[in-house]
């Protein structure tokens, strides 16, 4: 079965770029799912960063878009996440996780499987 | 965009008693509505798509109810294993985005 799994630096300076892949295993990145990256501040609920599609195509939140790029590698199946310019406030569990359609109507789709979440600290 | 509010914050109850919790949307969803259960420490699990339809291998005690703006998950009698806390979700389509309620937190009263 497809399993995710998040790897990165666990810390990172303010004012510098966080950097995460998250490696897709048991299936394909280029299978008919978006790919998505969500974060959880300590203590906090989800927030929905951006997603994307094997074929390049990407959706971000609009609260985050300036600053957030999502980015996949077929060859090494796995896709990315890149946020710059980040602040204490960025201090998050980040999960990957796969969005899947469950047919019939266009709307009718959720995130069915998630990676296991890296914590990552911004501070000096 | 489209806001989803949660309700209770938090939910106490007994192990056996009848769990039921409310997420309410800005405006229509029509019935494009996802609940996810997360434990500490641990990734969400997708309980309940398209408002009322169980994900693979999910009991049968969970069940979701609604449309439009107001939707329901019921677990109908807790079992240890689900005192968690739960979150609503649902994906605008223009443009694409998706959004998370607060989350509601079921605890051991």
């Amino acid at each position: 079965q497809v399993q995710l799994q998040e790897s990165g630096p666990g810390l990172v300076k303010p004012s510098g770029t966080l950097s995460l892949t998250c490696a897709v295993s048991g299936g394909s990145i280029s299978s008919s799912n978006w790919w998505s990256w969500v974060r959880q501040p300590p203590g906090k609920g989800l927030e929905w960063i951006g997603e994307i599609y094997h074929s390049g195509s990407t959706n971000y939140n609009p609260s985050l878009k300036s600053r957030v790029t999502i980015s996949v590698d077929k060859s090494k199946n796995q896709f990315s996440l890149k946020l710059s310019s980040v602040t204490a406030a960025d201090t998050a569990v980040y999960y990957c996780a796969r969005v899947t359609w469950f047919g019939e109507l266009p709307l009718n789709d959720a995130f069915d499987i998630w990676g296991q979440g890296t914590m990552v600290t911004v501070s000096s | 965009e489209i806001v989803l509010t949660q309700s209770p914050a938090t939910l106490s109850l007994s192990p056996g008693e009848r769990a039921t919790l409310s997420c309410r949307a800005s405006q229509s969803v029509s019935s494009y509505l996802a609940w996810y259960q997360q434990k500490p420490g641990q990734a969400p699990r997708l309980l309940i798509y398209d408002a009322s339809n169980r994900a693979t291998g999910i009991p049968a005690r969970f069940s979701g109810s609604g449309s439009g703006t107001d939707f329901t998950l019921t677990i109908s009698s807790l079992e240890p294993e689900d005192f968690a806390v739960y979150y609503c979700q649902q994906r605008s389509n223009w443009p694409r985005t998706w959004t998370f309620g607060q989350g509601t937190k079921v605890e051991i009263k």
